[in-house]
């Protein structure tokens, strides 16, 4: 069955700091990875999305993400986060040309003013 | 302005009460989708549509229907609530299937509590 895994769950940095999120994936078929942000009290906005081609993809706000496909990883980066990056963060996978979506548990990311 | 739009937006029921969500998007997209989140779960996918009339289950359908009559409309049906259901449902749309990389527009959110 295919799952996705965010190792960390909550992640306390400081204004300044270099952020990396990881996310795992168990699927062994062609995936399409996606970083999707929660501000608090809103909906989820998409962050980033790998479909194909350079696996270092770059999105919003600063933010990249690395597809490692033989690591089954989609590691989410920012070289310097900012107070208002505070939110929450979700990994998501999908599968071929399926419908369905699988998202990881969430990482909570609190950044220090 | 193109959106998902949901309702209600909040909703406290009592066990046994049937009762639906409403999803509705302007922006012509032939997928849509429910999800749940819960605390430390994430979002899991409850139903999705690939077009009208086409509807398959995802990873918790138990519980929930769903309906794609016209393509701007998914609504989310819960025919006897129990209070396992509390949590907070989002709908989704995208223009097309998510394996060749459509991103998806999530609406605001319904957080359904059932007592």
């Amino acid at each position: 069955a295919q799952s996705v895994s965010q190792h960390n769950h909550h992640v306390i940095l400081s204004e300044a700091a270099s952020l990396e999120l990881g996310c795992n994936y168990s699927y062994g078929g062609t995936v399409n990875l996606f970083w999707y942000v929660q501000y608090p009290g809103q909906h989820l906005q998409l962050l980033l999305k790998y479909f194909s081609g350079d696996p270092l993809v770059k999105g919003i706000k600063g933010f990249e993400a690395e597809f490692i496909k033989s690591k089954f990883s989609f590691n989410l980066r920012k070289p310097s986060v900012q107070w208002s990056d505070t939110a929450e963060y979700f990994c998501a996978v999908g599968s071929g040309n399926t419908g369905k979506l699988i998202f990881g548990q969430g990482t909570t990311l609190q950044v220090k003013p | 302005e193109a959106q998902v739009t949901q309702n209600p937006r909040y909703l406290i029921t009592v066990t046994g009460k049937k009762l639906t969500v409403t999803c509705s998007q302007n922006m012509n997209h032939e997928y849509m989708s429910w999800y749940r989140q819960d605390p430390g779960l994430g979002l899991r996918q409850i139903y999705y549509s690939m077009n009208v009339e086409v509807t398959d289950k995802g990873d918790v359908p138990e519980g929930y229907k769903v309906s794609r009559k016209e393509k701007r409309n998914f609504p989310l049906i819960l025919e006897s609530p129990s209070p396992n259901q509390t949590s907070l449902y989002f709908c989704a749309s995208s223009f097309g299937r998510l394996g060749v990389g459509n991103e998806q527009f999530f609406g605001p959110g319904t957080r359904l509590t059932v007592l």
